[in-house]
């Protein structure tokens, strides 16, 4: 079945500092991938998205990713980090499976941010 | 804001009711989707409709229903709820494009939804 696996559920990082947040997933095939922030209180946004091509996808606020098919990773890069970027990230890929679209969505990554 | 409406923002009922979700897309776009975040759960896509018509169906339960109107808003009817019902609904919209995947959602605030 697809999964998809954000292997932390906190991260903290300090202000001006790099981040990485890993995401893995299983699928038969390479899937539509996603990354989506959410604020406190509000709804989800997205950052950024991979179909095909260029396995480096830039994104809003300054993140970008990285599609490694060997690993089946997707993982979520940002060169500094903003108090603003205080949030959760959630990592999600898009299948085709048994005639229907599916959006899988992993767990989540609270980032916590230190001033 | 992303242009997306939710209404209620919150709803508290109790086990065994029958409660009805509204969401009104941007203007323009013709795709409406379905959420639910839970701390059960996660977040977990529903259903989506487009231009009336549903178009994917996710972990929707058969006690949940939802439908789109002429005027694109929609609607999700929550019925014969359970504790475990409780979570946030969200309400995402897209404008036409080319697939499924490939159209970016725009995410309203999410109705909170307890069930007592």
């Amino acid at each position: 079945a697809q999964s998809v696996t954000q292997p932390d559920i906190h991260i903290t990082v300090s202000e001006g500092a790099s981040l990485e947040l890993r995401c893995n997933y299983s699928y038969g095939a390479t899937p539509y991938l996603f990354w989506y922030v959410q604020s406190p209180g509000q709804g989800l946004q997205l950052l950024l998205k991979y179909f095909s091509g260029d396995t480096l996808v830039q994104g809003i606020k300054g993140f970008e990713a990285e599609f490694k098919r060997s690993q089946s990773s997707f993982n979520l890069r940002k060169p500094s980090v903003h108090w603003s970027d205080a949030a959760e990230y959630f990592c999600a890929v898009g299948v085709f499976t048994s005639g229907t679209y599916k959006y899988i969505f992993g767990t989540g990554t609270r980032l916590k941010v230190l001033a | 804001d992303s242009g997306v409406t939710q209404t209620p923002k919150h709803l508290i009922t109790a086990t065994g009711q029958r409660v009805t979700l509204r969401c009104s897309p941007r203007s323009g776009d013709l795709s409406v989707y379905w959420y639910q975040q839970s701390l059960d759960q996660g977040l977990q896509f529903l259903i989506q409709y487009y231009n009336g018509e549903e178009r994917a169906k996710g972990n929707i339960l058969e006690r949940f229903s939802a439908q789109q109107f002429p005027d694109l808003h929609s609607e999700l009817n929550l019925s014969s709820l359970e504790l475990g019902d409780s979570a946030l609904y969200f309400c995402a919209s897209s404008p036409p494009g080319r697939g499924f995947f490939t159209d970016t959602q725009y995410f309203g605030p999410g109705t909170r939804l307890t069930v007592l």
